[in-house]
């Protein structure tokens, strides 16, 4: 099983620059997450879909856009890139909007903005 | 809001030695808790779980943690290290949005 895979795996953009990270698992989950990686503060939730056809902010969804293309398919926007998203990126999906939920993460997406 | 507190953001064990991570979280409500495991390039994986059954938690690859609500902890433990336990480990906990809080994170390095 492939699980949660993100494109591309590494980027690096100029400022004002924009790009779309890919994330699509194949698990039939129905929730899914981006998070960013900084560090020394661990992962922090930039938006979420509880379900297809939702979307909400999370933590830090300043300069970020998203889109729920379908169940499988989640995607994060920056529309100008700032060096403070100079950041590693994760998506993540979960079976349902539980409490208990294991969550399941892709390899990420390390992102350079110079 | 939730949070977890993981004491040590780095950890050095010999190999064969006891490994013992630290969480503390802050909860007004019973918890859900997890830990994570993140080796090199690699996103996270689940090791463990805590859900309101045993409060001793078994887990993957040896691991095991305790809940311990006097103390609001949730310490990941392994009796004896192993070379292929160097990772960084995240505790985190979930509320009732299904959002998890993840700590800060803890890179533990195991010496030959």
């Amino acid at each position: 099983n492939a699980g949660v895979t993100q494109t591309p795996k590494f980027q690096v953009l100029k400022t004002g620059q924009s790009m779309t990270l890919q994330c699509a698992q194949d698990m039939n989950h129905n929730s899914m997450y981006w998070y960013r990686q900084d560090p020394g503060m661990g992962l922090r939730l930039i938006y979420y879909s509880a379900s297809e056809g939702t979307t909400d902010k999370g933590e830090v969804p300043n300069g970020y856009n998203v889109s729920r293309l379908n169940k499988r398919e989640f995607s994060l926007r920056l529309e100008s890139a700032a060096p403070s998203q100079t950041s590693v990126y994760f998506c993540a999906s979960t079976a349902e909007w539980a409490w208990d939920t294991e969550a399941f993460f892709g390899q990420g997406t390390r992102l350079t903005v110079v | 809001a939730q949070s977890v507190t993981q004491l040590g953001s780095h950890v050095s064990v010999s190999e064969g030695a006891l490994v013992l991570l630290r969480c503390n979280y802050s909860s007004s409500v019973p918890p859900y808790l997890f830990w994570y495991v993140q080796y090199p390039n690699q996103g996270l994986q689940l090791l463990l779980k805590y859900t309101s059954a045993a409060t001793l938690v078994k887990g993957i690859n040896g691991f095991e943690a305790e809940f311990k609500k006097s103390e609001t902890s949730f310490h990941l433990t392994k009796p004896s290290a192993h070379m292929s336990d160097a990772a960084e480990y995240f505790c985190a906990v979930s509320d009732t949005g299904n959002q998890f809080y993840f700590g800060t994170g803890t890179s533990l390095t195991v010496i030959p």
